[in-house]
């Protein structure tokens, strides 16, 4: 099975900062990799499909990155609204998710 | 557009069953797999395992065998999640999630055993 290592666990930041979440892979995954915002009491949001495809009517200040066995989102400009939990998850053999990431303001 | 509705809550007693749907809308059911997500309180997300909507082919994960069982009423677009003999650890959030890349989610269901 893949495992999906994703860090940090949490991390605090203010207004205007430049965010970054990482995912690490147990093995190659050939950009078969998903991220998702979850606010809290909603259902996972898909925000990147294939690693740095951006799902329809998600703002531009997401983007992600990454090959092989490491991967990651960024936020360029992080906005009060992006308070939420993140998640990796691949699926280039079955499914699996990250641990993880949650996002709070400073 | 594309909707999952998932049913409403559900409080159980250890020892008893649940059953909770998943109603697709606004796409041919059986053109896309359908996935169930655990999310115990305060957890991450798991993946329990999927059904092929158009052979009606469960497959699940290791964690997810034995009772737990994924169905369909394809006539309705339905796909739904049985768990027998609940214990405390099945407390959680449950959602099902559409296409190989969980590209639609239902609103989830939470699930009290208790």
């Amino acid at each position: 099975d893949i495992q999906m290592t994703q860090s940090p666990s949490f991390l605090s930041a203010s207004v205007g900062d430049r965010v970054t979440i990482n995912c690490k892979a147990s093995q190659n995954i050939n950009k078969y990799l998903n991220w998702y915002q979850q606010k809290l009491g909603e259902a996972p949001k898909r925000l990147i499909y294939n690693t740095n495809s951006l799902q329809t009517g998600i703002p531009s200040r997401f983007s992600g990155s990454g090959s092989g066995t490491d991967y990651t989102l960024t936020i360029s400009s992080l906005q009060p609204e992006d308070v939420a939990t993140y998640f990796c998850q691949q699926y280039n053999s079955w499914w699996t998710f990250g641990g993880g990431t949650k996002l709070e303001l400073k | 557009q594309i909707q999952l509705v998932q049913s409403g809550p559900e409080l159980k007693k250890p020892g008893e069953s649940v059953k909770i749907s998943c109603k697709a809308s606004g796409y041919t059911f059986t053109d896309y797999a359908m996935h169930w997500v655990k999310q115990a309180p305060g957890k991450g997300l798991k993946w329990m395992g999927w059904i092929n909507t158009y052979t009606g082919k469960p497959t699940y994960a290791d964690d997810f065998k034995g009772r737990f069982v994924f169905s369909l009423e394809a006539s309705a677009s339905t796909a739904n999640l049985q768990i027998s003999n609940l214990k405390n650890e099945d407390t959680a959030t449950y959602f099902c999630a559409s296409g190989i890349t969980f590209d639609y989610w239902g609103q989830g269901v939470i699930v009290t055993v208790s």
